[in-house]
């Protein structure tokens, strides 16, 4: 069964610290990506990369980075984590043409 | 950009009961999507859905894309079936476009 995998369910961190939330997935999928999903708000996409060291930035992308050294991982930084990027943080990937999108179990982090 | 809006926000039924939702969307697509999100947070992909009628099991999803929407159905719900129903269309760089989601309640 493929699978996205993310490496951490809860999180939480203090207020300036530098953040980095994990995902792998094991599909040899070109694209993936980082949501971010806020009540009232829904998902809204931070980050995706097409290709092994590419990056776009997508809807939200102020105050984070990312990082895909090998096609396999996604990484997104918080810089300097503030109590707004409290949320939970999912990612997914996909083949070209959108199909197969699938989606981690998502990090809940919380920054204080 | 594309808007999607789905209906109705929340539904809350009993187990057994049948229920339809309802994602409508501004522009043509070709690529709509359901999702489950489950009370812990997983998004699962139910179908990919661009035209015309699938089933899986109890699920079942239709898109009209000349019409502009899409429906999905749910038969003698289920408690696990609980959770909020996402469509999204792909916008883009396979960027997902989600709508704001139903919240389905199945009580027991």
């Amino acid at each position: 069964d493929v699978k996205v995998t993310q490496s951490s369910r809860y999180l939480v961190k203090r207020t300036g610290e530098k953040v980095f939330l994990e995902c792998v997935q094991d599909m040899d999928h070109e694209n993936m990506f980082w949501y971010r999903q806020d009540p009232g708000l829904g998902l809204r996409l931070i980050y995706f990369s097409y290709d092994v060291k590419m990056k776009e930035k997508g809807d939200i992308p102020e105050g984070y980075s990312v990082s895909r050294e090998k096609k396999e991982r996604f990484s997104l930084i918080l810089e300097s984590a503030s109590t707004n990027q409290t949320s939970m943080y999912l990612c997914a990937s996909t083949l070209s043409q959108g199909i197969g999108y699938t989606f981690g179990s998502g990090t809940r982090l919380t920054v204080v | 950009g594309i808007q999607v809006e789905q209906s109705p926000p929340d539904l809350i039924l009993q187990e057994g009961a049948n229920s339809t939702l309802r994602c409508n969307f501004s522009d043509s697509v070709n690529n709509l999507q359901w999702f489950h999100q489950n009370p812990w947070g997983q998004l699962i992909n139910l179908f990919y859905i661009p035209s015309g009628t699938k089933q899986n099991g109890r699920l079942s999803a239709t898109t009209v894309a000349t019409e502009r929407y899409s429906l999905l159905y749910i038969s003698s719900s289920q408690t696990t079936d609980s959770g909020v129903y996402f469509c999204a269309v792909i916008q883009g760089a396979q960027k997902l476009v989600f709508g704001q989601g139903t919240r389905l309640t199945i009580n027991p």
